[in-house]
């Protein structure tokens, strides 16, 4: 049972190019997030996916898009990357929105952006 | 808008102390709420959880937490601490009104000493 996959674990990007990180699960769960951390700040979510076929902006969700490809799948896309976007991107899944279930975690994903 | 406030950037305590992690939050409704431990290079890993109930909260390798809706705090404990606890902890919260997402704090690292 992986839990939350996410690839690549390291990457380095110039400044404008794109890529997209992906995410799976495989615990069957309705809900995933996308989160970015930096030092001191914590984790700050991008976007999430409440359930497949759905998907809200977070608290940063500018210069991001995401995709929910299926039920396991959950895309994040940097169209033009920039600086300030380099940090250790998280991708988590729940069960459903319901308030008591945890989130479960990625390895994260650590992006430089140069 | 729900919040949570980690007050400590650093805990240092020495091997065979108890510990507490100190944790805060602000929500609308009935909170819901979360700790998290982050090893280094690695992702995040619930530990526990307050959703109703009991103050005293049981979690994983022998922390608790206990809720104080009051004094709206969810401080972590541990009566013994280890050096193998050594890490970075996140408080979370969910508000109880409606589907929320997670917000964290920004983390407090641990210190155990031998």
């Amino acid at each position: 049972n992986a839990g939350v996959t996410q690839t690549p674990k390291f990457q380095v990007l110039k400044t404008g190019q794109s890529m997209t990180l992906q995410c799976a699960q495989d615990m069957n769960h309705n809900s995933m997030y996308w989160y970015r951390q930096d030092p001191g700040m914590g984790l700050r979510l991008i976007y999430y996916s409440a359930s497949e076929g759905t998907t809200d902006k977070g608290e940063v969700p500018n210069g991001y898009n995401v995709s929910r490809l299926n039920k396991r799948e959950f895309s994040l896309r940097l169209e033009s990357a920039a600086p300030s976007q380099t940090s250790v991107y998280f991708c988590a899944s729940s069960l459903g929105p319901a308030m008591n279930t945890e989130a479960f975690f990625g390895q994260g994903t650590r992006l430089t952006v140069v | 808008a729900q919040s949570v406030a980690q007050p400590e950037d650093q805990v240092n305590v020495a091997e065979g102390n108890p510990l507490t992690v100190k944790c805060t939050y602000s929500v609308s409704g009935n909170p819901y709420l979360f700790w998290y431990v982050q090893y280094p290079n690695r992702g995040l890993q619930f530990l526990l959880k307050y959703i109703t109930g009991d103050n005293l909260v049981k979690g994983s390798y022998g922390f608790e937490a206990e809720f104080n809706k009051s004094q709206t705090s969810f401080h972590l404990k541990k009566p013994s601490a280890l050096v193998s606890d050594s890490a970075l902890y996140f408080c979370a919260v969910r508000d109880g009104r409606g589907y929320s997402t997670l917000t964290f704090g920004k983390g407090t690292m641990l210190l155990v000493s031998p």
